[in-house]
């Protein structure tokens, strides 16, 4: 079945650093969305990417899909410790149900 | 409100008991998702309901799973005989997009807080 990894599985920065996850597919993916989950909470969809090699923005999120659709990352510019939490890629390909990877925690230090 | 709601918020279970789940998903959303998420893991799919039919329970782990939304809003998963692997938190998780299983696969997922069930 389709399989979605994340890497790395937890990284600790201090505020201001720059973070990238990076989430990759087993198979082609029609769609990638992006959860972020804070501790005791539940998944907050960020966005989907739907086109090959799309790039989106918001604020000091940037969200990439690769060109085979295959592979995505999310990098955040100057961490802020608002960032803490667990980031969760989540892939749909054909007509399969969305399977997320096992994400990513962040902590930052102040 | 606004949101999902679920509950209990937290269920503690001795192993056998059967234990119930609710879920109330966002007024109007027609599609409805249930989740089981292990601890340090990622929600893991159980099942998908439109309105009230069950489309797709391929993620349910055992025949002790079982799930309903009978007049297509309020929906219940219910665990029978629960073991100490059925320990997570449960997800519940709404979409406003009908459509096709496939459209509503690819739409944006609202989650509850979840339940999170613990069995001694």
């Amino acid at each position: 079945g389709q399989q979605v990894m994340q890497i790395p599985q937890y990284q600790h920065v201090q505020e201001g650093e720059d973070f990238t996850t990076y989430c990759n597919s087993s198979t082609t993916l029609s769609n990638i969305q992006w959860y972020k989950q804070r501790p005791g909470g539940h998944p907050v969809f960020l966005i989907q990417l739907v086109k090959s090699g799309e790039v989106k923005k918001q604020k000091r999120l940037t969200f990439q899909f690769g060109e085979a659709k295959k592979n995505s990352s999310l990098h955040i510019t100057a961490t802020q410790t608002t960032d803490v939490g667990t980031y969760f890629c989540a892939g749909h390909s054909g007509y399969s149900t969305l399977t997320f990877g096992k994400g990513t925690m962040l902590l930052v230090s102040p | 409100g606004a949101g999902v709601s679920q509950s209990p918020r937290y269920k503690v279970a001795k192993r056998g008991q059967d234990v119930a789940l609710r879920c109330d998903p966002i007024s109007g959303h027609v599609s409805l998702f249930w989740y089981q998420q292990a601890l340090g893991q990622g929600p893991e799919f159980l099942t998908y309901f439109q309105n009230e039919a069950q489309l797709d329970k391929s993620g349910l782990p055992s025949d002790r799973f079982f799930a309903e939304r009978p007049e297509g809003s309020v929906s219940t998963l219910k665990i029978q005989r629960t073991q100490q692997e059925d320990s997570a938190v449960y997800l519940c998780a709404s979409t406003y997009y009908s459509g096709t299983a496939h459209s509503s696969y690819n739409s944006p997922l609202h989650f509850g807080n979840g339940t999170r069930l613990t069995v001694t």
